[in-house]
C-alpha cells in the first residue's frame, strides 16, 4: 500500500510568520499534487511537481519534489489569514488515481 | 460557473436505508471519480469510471455501488447505511487524456449524516 504521511497535522501560527509543511512516502510517485481545501468545499489543486528536485512558486507559497520522487515540501511565506485551510498532498499513480495524505490542517491567527 | 455539481450538499439518511449521491459535470469529461472522507482524513478513492468501464477499488465495500447513465452524470448508492458511512462524499472528473498532469476537478462534496 502507497501511502503519504503528512506533518504536522495541525498547525496554528502567527500571521506574518513563515512554516513548512512536510510529505512524505517510502514509494516513488510519478508526480505529486498539492490541493487546499476549505470548509464545505472540495480540494482545489495548487500545483503538480513532476521532477525530482524540482521547486514550483505560486506567490508566497514553495513547492518541492524530493530528489528521489518520495517526498514534497509546501513552505508559506509571510502567512496570511487568508491561507488557512486544510492542505493535502496526493501522490499520482497509475490511471491517474490519487493517493491522499491525511492532510495539514493550517490555521493562521491575526 | 461551477464545474462539478453535487446534489444535495447535506443528506441525512437512517440507518439502513438506502441513498443515492448525484454528481454532474459541465467539463465533458471521461473520467469521473467517487471519494469517501471522513472528519480529520484524507479522502479516499471509492471507484472510478473511464467513460462507461467502472473500476472498482479492491476494499470499497460491496455496501457501495455506482451509475454513470451518461458522460454528464454519476451516481453513488449506498444501499444500506450504516453509521460508519457518515462521511463527506467527493466527486472529481478529469478530461481522460495521456498526461500525467493531468488536473482533477472536485465538486463541493454531499455531508453525508446517518441516524
Amino acid at each position: 500500500t502507497q501511502l503519504l504521511e503528512q506533518s504536522p497535522q495541525f498547525l496554528s501560527i502567527q500571521e506574518g510568520e513563515n512554516l513548512t509543511v512536510y510529505c512524505n512516502s517510502s514509494s516513488v510517485f510519478s508526480s505529486l499534487q498539492w490541493y487546499r481545501q476549505e470548509p464545505g468545499e472540495g480540494p482545489v489543486l495548487l500545483v503538480t511537481v513532476v521532477t525530482g528536485g524540482e521547486v514550483k512558486k505560486l506567490k508566497r507559497l514553495t513547492f518541492q519534489f524530493g530528489d528521489a520522487r518520495k517526498d514534497s515540501s509546501l513552505h508559506i511565506t509571510a502567512a496570511q489569514p487568508g491561507d488557512t485551510g486544510l492542505y493535502l498532498c496526493a501522490g499520482v499513480r497509475g490511471a491517474q488515481k490519487l493517493v491522499f495524505g491525511q492532510g495539514t490542517r493550517l490555521t493562521i491567527n491575526p | 460557473d461551477a464545474m462539478v455539481i453535487q446534489n444535495p450538499r447535506y443528506q441525512v439518511t437512517q440507518f439502513g436505508k438506502p441513498v443515492t449521491l448525484s454528481c454532474s459535470q459541465t467539463l465533458n469529461h471521461n473520467v469521473m471519480y467517487w471519494y469517501q472522507q471522513k472528519s480529520s482524513q484524507a479522502p479516499k478513492l471509492l471507484f472510478h469510471y473511464y467513460d462507461k468501464d467502472f473500476n472498482n477499488e479492491a476494499d470499497t465495500p460491496d455496501n457501495f455501488q455506482s451509475r454513470r447513465p451518461n458522460t454528464s452524470f454519476c451516481f453513488l448508492d449506498i444501499r444500506s447505511p450504516g453509521l460508519g458511512d457518515a462521511a463527506m462524499y467527493l466527486c472529481a472528473t478529469r478530461g481522460g487524456g495521456s498526461e500525467y498532469q493531468e488536473t482533477q476537478y472536485f465538486g463541493p462534496g454531499t455531508r453525508l449524516l446517518v441516524l
